[in-house]
Formats: C-alpha cells, structure tokens, sequence
C-alpha cells in the first residue's frame, strides 16, 4: 500500500517554461510534505518542504501546493532550467510509533530541453 | 560534516553470500533511516531507528534482512543470503528529529 503516489514517471518541458510535478498521498496524519531532487549516482537532496498547515510555500524558483482537501500537493518550477533536470522525489514526513518517518513515492524523472 | 557516509559505493556478489551494507550518519542526528531505491516503488523505507533503538522495520522485505545500529555513529544493513532479486541501489539517511533527512550516496548493489 503506497501511502505516497507519483503517477508520472516522467515529464519533459522546455527551458524557461513551467515544470509542474504532481504528488497525491492517502494519509491525513502527515504533518510535513517535502521534496527531494535526486542526480544520477547520489543520493537524493531536500529541495523544499511544506507544513500541513498551509497551503504555499516558495522558494526562488520553486513553490510547492498543497491542496489537503484533496491530498495533494504540486511542486512547480519557473523558469525550468536544464541543470534542472533530475528525478524528483515527493515524500511526506510523520509520527510513527516511537519516532518520525519519511514516507517516499516513486519519484518523478524530469527532462529541461534547452 | 562530510553528511552521511556509506560503504562500500559498490558491491557485487554471488547469490547465496552475506552482504553487509555499512553507514555512518551525521553526528548530533538522532533518527537513521535505511532506504531501498526500486523502479517500481521509488524510495521504500526499511527500517529505522531512533536514538539507536528499531522503532519500525515493517518494510524489511523479509527475515533475511537485518540492520543494526550498535552507538550512535554506525549502523549496518545486513542480507543473508543474498539473492539476484536483491540488487538494488541502497540509502542510509539521517535527520534530526522532524527535519529533513540527508542521504549518503548510497550503496549499489548487485547479486549475480
């Protein structure tokens, strides 16, 4: 059972245009929702995080959604650079027995075409 | 901090052999995670642990697996034995608390 789904395994766009990654999740409980961005041959890296208790959050050229009526939450990219390309990880971060646990989907594969 | 280091960055065995996947999280972090990444299901969560302690290791994929994390700077990842449907790019990561985790480089790998 996926408590964190990305649908879209990849998604191409072309430099300077907008990149909109896509992240749904079953679980109400989720305090944090976060996203990660992952190069070939390293690890995966934070990129920008959101409480539950809002709606926006940005940071230079990305911003992360979260609609929770929904369960779901977007991360967009403006302008979309080439360097930019890279898998993206959505995961959401929350209690579990003892401790905190990080929850991830199955990553998102962007392509920039300059 | 050099972040999360793990050994070794390959690993290439035969079906059958002990696999001892090694991490040494980030110093003053309490929380340590071991992750398996798959094409089909992304980043899976195997175990955790916190202060040291396993607090969930339901997605330790079977009795094979094992992890430990003997003080505070050093964990391992055990499989034995290992098998081909094993191969798979493996992640330590560490946080502090409820913040973000950062992940070592992880360790590829490739049971034949």
């Amino acid at each position: 059972d996926q408590q964190v789904k990305q649908n879209s395994p990849s998604l191409s766009v072309q430099e300077g245009r907008i990149s909109i990654l896509n992240c749904d999740y079953t679980n109400s409980m989720f305090d944090y929702f976060l996203w990660y961005k992952k190069y070939p041959a390293e690890g995966p890296t934070f990129l920008i995080s959101i409480s539950s208790i809002k709606d926006k959050n940005e940071d230079g050229r990305f911003t992360v959604f979260l609609n929770k009526s929904a369960k779901h939450l977007s991360l967009h990219i403006v302008p979309s650079q080439p360097g930019d390309s890279a898998v993206y990880f959505c995961a959401a971060l929350g209690r579990g027995v003892g401790g905190f646990k990080t929850i991830f989907g199955a990553g998102t594969r962007l392509f920039v075409k300059a | 901090d050099a972040g999360v280091i793990q050994s070794p960055r390959h690993e290439v065995t035969e079906m059958g052999q002990e696999v001892t996947l090694r991490c040494k999280p980030i110093s003053g972090h309490n929380s340590l995670f071991w992750y398996r990444q798959t094409m089909m299901r992304g980043l899976e969560l195997l175990i955790y642990f916190n202060n040291n302690v396993p607090i969930d290791d339901s997605g330790m994929p079977e009795d094979r697996f094992s992890a430990k994390m003997p003080n505070a700077s050093f964990s391992t990842l055990k499989i034995q034995p290992s098998e081909p449907r094993d191969s798979a790019v493996y992640f330590c990561a560490s946080s502090l608390s409820f913040q973000e985790a950062f992940f070592g480089q992880g360790t590829r790998l490739t049971v034949v």
